[in-house]
């Protein structure tokens, strides 16, 4: 079936401006997480959505940086007022459950690539 | 929270030998270790995993082993090939967390 899609593939911007990046998990798939990969560096967590559950926001870096789930399906992570730090690849990944502790597989998508000038 | 640390952060190996890349966690309580190889410009992809009710685990060149008592976890690759070349990305799962705590990752670069 189809993997974990996100669009766009990259996305340049000027500083100041708001970005919006999207995540299509896979079908079926409960959990919908958000990470930012800077340059040549590890995978930071964002942000977990699990169903109707409220989200968990910890990993968020400011209150710049916001997400959306909409039931189930396509996320949106919304970054305000763009910075030249904001540049990164931005990585959602889905999972069929993502319960507590779970060990659920997390299957990526391509990931953002954003640029702020 | 979780904290992971691996290392090393860079490894060069000839074609043919093997490649062992460690991380360290912190939670008692995680019990999942995936492993995820990331090539250039490419999502992480899961090559293999490990729960904590098991030691070790094999599949073809590669292998994971775990150490509960001293919460350290291995990946262990065999007859590396020039293809093995790429980051590397391990990752542990806490039961008071819900993502993944990814280490800081292991550039591998097989020399053919």
């Amino acid at each position: 079936g189809a993997g974990v899609s996100q669009s766009p593939s990259n996305k340049v911007t000027e500083k100041g401006k708001d970005v919006e990046l999207r995540c299509d998990p896979i079908s079926g798939h409960t959990a919908l997480y958000w990470y930012r990969q800077r340059l040549g560096q590890g995978l930071e967590f964002l942000i977990y959505f699990q169903g109707n559950s409220a989200p968990d926001k910890s990993g968020l870096p400011s209150d710049r940086f916001s997400a959306e789930r909409t039931g189930e399906s396509v996320s949106t992570l919304t970054i305000q007022r763009t910075q030249q730090e904001d540049s990164a690849v931005y990585l959602c990944a889905s999972s069929l459950r993502g319960q507590r502790g779970a060990t659920d597989t997390q299957y990526f998508g391509p990931g953002t690539r954003l640029t702020v000038l | 929270g979780e904290n992971v640390e691996q290392h090393p952060s860079t490894l060069s190996v000839q074609e043919g030998d093997s490649a062992v890349i460690k991380c360290t966690y912190s939670d008692s309580a995680s019990n999942y270790f995936p492993w995820y190889k990331q090539e250039l410009g490419k999502r992480p992809q899961l090559i293999i995993d490990i729960r904590s009710n098991v030691g070790e685990k094999k599949d073809q060149r590669i292998a994971v082993t775990l150490n509960k008592t001293a919460k350290h976890f291995s990946l262990h690759i065999t007859e590396t090939q020039p293809e093995d070349s790429a980051v590397y990305f391990c990752a542990a799962i806490g039961t008071g967390r819900r993502a993944l705590t990814f280490g800081s990752g292991t550039r591998l670069q097989v020399q053919p």
